[in-house]
């Protein structure tokens, strides 16, 4: 089944230690979208690409960047991560960045 | 702005019965999408529905209704005869097309927790 792929499911690092989180995709869509969510809130959106194209949400900071070296492949890098940026980390895709986006299972960070 | 409004926060249900879920939004966009999303406790966000909003039919897919006024500016969701599996947040989300809206973000709503008791 075509679908989104999140890895690792859980990652646990330490304060300060860089991390990445990768996505990939079978369905050949177009856009990726990487999300941040903490408990009993809504989605955060952090970066999109829309093809090679990369967006940059204003208040996303300058701690998270993201790669995305091919249409199937998406990858986030915390590059000092704090306390705060334990959260579930979600990787989106969409065909076009006006319709519906398909999530993957999310990966889990926590930050000892 | 963009922006979308789900004022419940929490609702309780025992099974069977049916129960709304409310969405207001606001844009100023002329052509906009409207969405809903479900997350169960698993955390994968599931989506439900797409409307656009040249399209106020309502639509009907097994239990699940939507109500898309554009009067209200309301697109609310209904599950008819609710079960056990029904339980999560439910999240309400809008995309905009005109100049002015981030093109590609969804504005979502804060979410609706949904309890369906045996």
């Amino acid at each position: 089944d075509a679908m989104v792929i999140q890895n690792p499911r859980y990652q646990v690092t330490q304060f300060g230690k860089p991390v990445t989180l990768s996505c990939s995709q079978t369905l050949n869509h177009n856009v990726m979208y990487w999300y941040q969510q903490k408990s009993s809130q809504a989605p955060k959106l952090l970066f999109h690409y829309y093809d090679k194209d990369f967006n940059n949400e204003a208040d996303t900071p300058d701690n998270f960047q993201s790669r995305r070296p091919n249409t199937s492949f998406c990858f986030l890098d915390i590059r000092s991560p704090g306390l705060g940026d334990a959260a579930m980390y979600l990787c989106a895709t969409s065909t076009h960045p006006l319709y519906e986006q398909y999530f993957g299972p999310g990966t889990r960070l926590t930050v000892t | 702005a963009q922006k979308v409004t789900q004022a419940q926060t929490e609702i309780s249900v025992v099974e069977k019965e049916d129960v709304t879920l409310d969405c207001v939004y606001e844009t100023r966009d002329t052509t906009y999408y409207l969405f809903w999303y479900k997350q169960p406790p698993s955390g994968e966000l599931v989506f439900l529905i797409r409307r656009n909003s040249f399209d106020e039919q309502n639509e009907i897919s097994g239990r699940y209704s939507w109500n898309f006024q554009k009067s209200t500016s309301s697109f609310n969701f209904t599950i008819t005869a609710s079960q056990v599996v029904d339980s999560a947040v439910y999240f309400c989300a809008l995309s905009g097309t005109d100049r002015g809206s981030t093109l590609g973000r969804l504005y979502f709503g804060r979410g609706t927790q949904l309890t369906v008791w045996p």
